[in-house]
């Protein structure tokens, strides 16, 4: 089945520590993205990635790094510079080059304790 | 900073009703997109429309586009009550890949 997966589902991180989100697609698409959703917003754009090697930050990326040294895979890692990292992940990705529909993961809860 | 803003915030109608939300957005696009999200899941796409598009129909939904005024609305026709979700629209503009959301309009249909 094609689709695009996150894990872990839930994930419980001390204050201080460094947390790393995994997205992987096979889809084969180009463009990947991760968004941060807070209780009852909307989605706000933390990193995308239009290509293999190159990402680009989107509107709150401080306290947030990424990677993408392959097609399929984004991880997105929390770092302890984000000061309120507790909040509802999601990971998507499209086909780009004018064919802008995301499909989405299922999400990861990140909670700090 | 957020493109789309939703209008209105959330909307409670009965089974059978029609349902409109509205987006607007703040700079010149290339397309916008209505996705759904139920509870605590992932975004679902529903339609696309491009910026040289005023109108398009699948299924139940009817979206329009406006780009003078740059809003577009989202008519859920016949509403049910597993239409209950959050709807967003998202937007993307030339030059790059980034595709941005707005806040979302909670809809509950009460069966």
């Amino acid at each position: 089945d094609g689709g695009i997966t996150q894990s872990p589902k839930y994930l419980f991180r001390k204050e201080g520590q460094n947390v790393t989100l995994s997205c992987e697609q096979n889809l084969n698409h180009d463009a990947m993205y991760w968004y941060r959703q807070d209780p009852g917003q909307g989605l706000r754009l933390i990193y995308y990635s239009q290509i293999v090697n190159d990402f680009q930050k989107g509107d709150i990326a401080e306290g947030y790094s990424v990677s993408r040294e392959k097609k399929e895979s984004f991880p997105l890692t929390v770092t302890s510079a984000q000061k309120n990292p507790t909040a509802f992940y999601l990971c998507a990705s499209s086909w780009g080059q004018g064919l802008p529909e995301a499909f989405f993961g299922q999400g990861t809860r990140l909670t700090v304790v | 900073s957020q493109q789309g803003e939703e209008d209105p915030q959330a909307l409670s109608i009965q089974e059978g009703e029609n349902a409109t939300m509205n987006c607007s957005y703040k700079t010149s696009i290339n397309n916008l997109q209505w996705y759904r999200q139920n509870s605590g899941r992932g975004l679902v796409h529903l339609i696309l429309i491009r910026s040289n598009e005023r109108e398009k129909h699948s299924g139940r939904l009817r979206v329009t586009l406006d780009t003078s005024k740059k809003s577009s609305s989202l008519l859920i026709t016949a509403s049910r009550a597993a239409d209950t979700a959050s709807y967003f629209c998202a937007t993307d503009t030339g030059g790059s890949e980034k595709l941005v959301f707005g806040k979302g309009t909670k809809l509950t249909v009460n069966p």
